[in-house]
């Protein structure tokens, strides 16, 4: 595709339900970043794969989230037994190339697709 | 750890002002610093980069210069348009990728 797509774009739930997020990279692109927006607050960084495996777990917030990417493509985000804190937007990102920067120092844009919007109720 | 400290908003703004978003950072070693956009029901769109100190990024008549004495990287533009009202994100890459906490910029005609 053209972009990195999400989907659902919005998600309503109830406290206690999982939620399964999905995201689409760009083709061919290697690396895939998961980010949480919260209300008034800046990105913060979930997780990061490099192909199939997530060298970078450390910002995940809790073992209710999980994350996953099958054949180097699609990517799953996962929240168990949600919570009312975890509403904001699920924000997916798509580079050529992952961390750490390519010692060239050149930097591989992220690409980012539009966006969940989670609302626990 | 890295982090990266950017001026509150919201910033309003008349047509054909002089905008100014400050950002300044901590990190070790030579991060690449970058402005991102969020347009309203859109995507976050790089705006600008800089990858090394000294160094200018320059789009769409935004300018940042990388101050690595003073660890700031604030975004410019000599005279905004309408269209420019978004969500300003600056960012960091070291190890990892930090972003701000995002201004608001609205700009009325």
């Amino acid at each position: 595709g053209a972009g990195v797509s999400q989907s659902p774009s919005n998600k309503v739930t109830e406290k206690g339900k999982d939620v399964e997020l999905r995201c689409d990279p760009i083709s061919g692109h290697t690396a895939l970043y998961w980010y949480r927006q919260s209300l008034g607050q800046g990105l913060e960084f979930l997780i990061y794969f490099q192909g199939n495996s997530a060298p970078d777990k450390s910002g995940l917030p809790s073992d209710r989230f999980s994350a996953e990417r099958t054949g180097g493509s699609v990517s799953t985000l996962t929240i168990q037994r949600t919570q009312q804190e975890d509403s904001a937007v699920y924000l997916c990102a798509s580079s050529h190339q992952g961390w750490p920067r390519p010692t060239s120092g050149a930097y591989n844009e992220q690409f980012f697709g539009p966006g969940t919007r989670l609302t626990v109720l | 750890g890295d982090s990266v400290t950017q001026m509150e908003g919201p910033v309003t703004l008349s047509e054909e002002a002089f905008l100014t978003i400050n950002c300044t950072y901590t990190a070790t070693g030579y991060p690449s610093l970058f402005w991102y956009v969020q347009y309203p029901g859109e995507g976050l769109q790089l705006l600008l980069k800089a990858t090394k100190a000294d160094d200018k990024g320059s789009n769409k008549g935004f300018e940042a210069t990388y101050r690595k004495e003073t660890t700031s990287f604030h975004l410019e533009k000599g005279s905004v348009q309408v269209s420019d009202s978004a969500v300003y994100f600056c960012a960091l890459v070291n190890n990892d990728m930090r972003f701000g906490a995002g201004t608001r910029l609205t700009v009325k005609p």
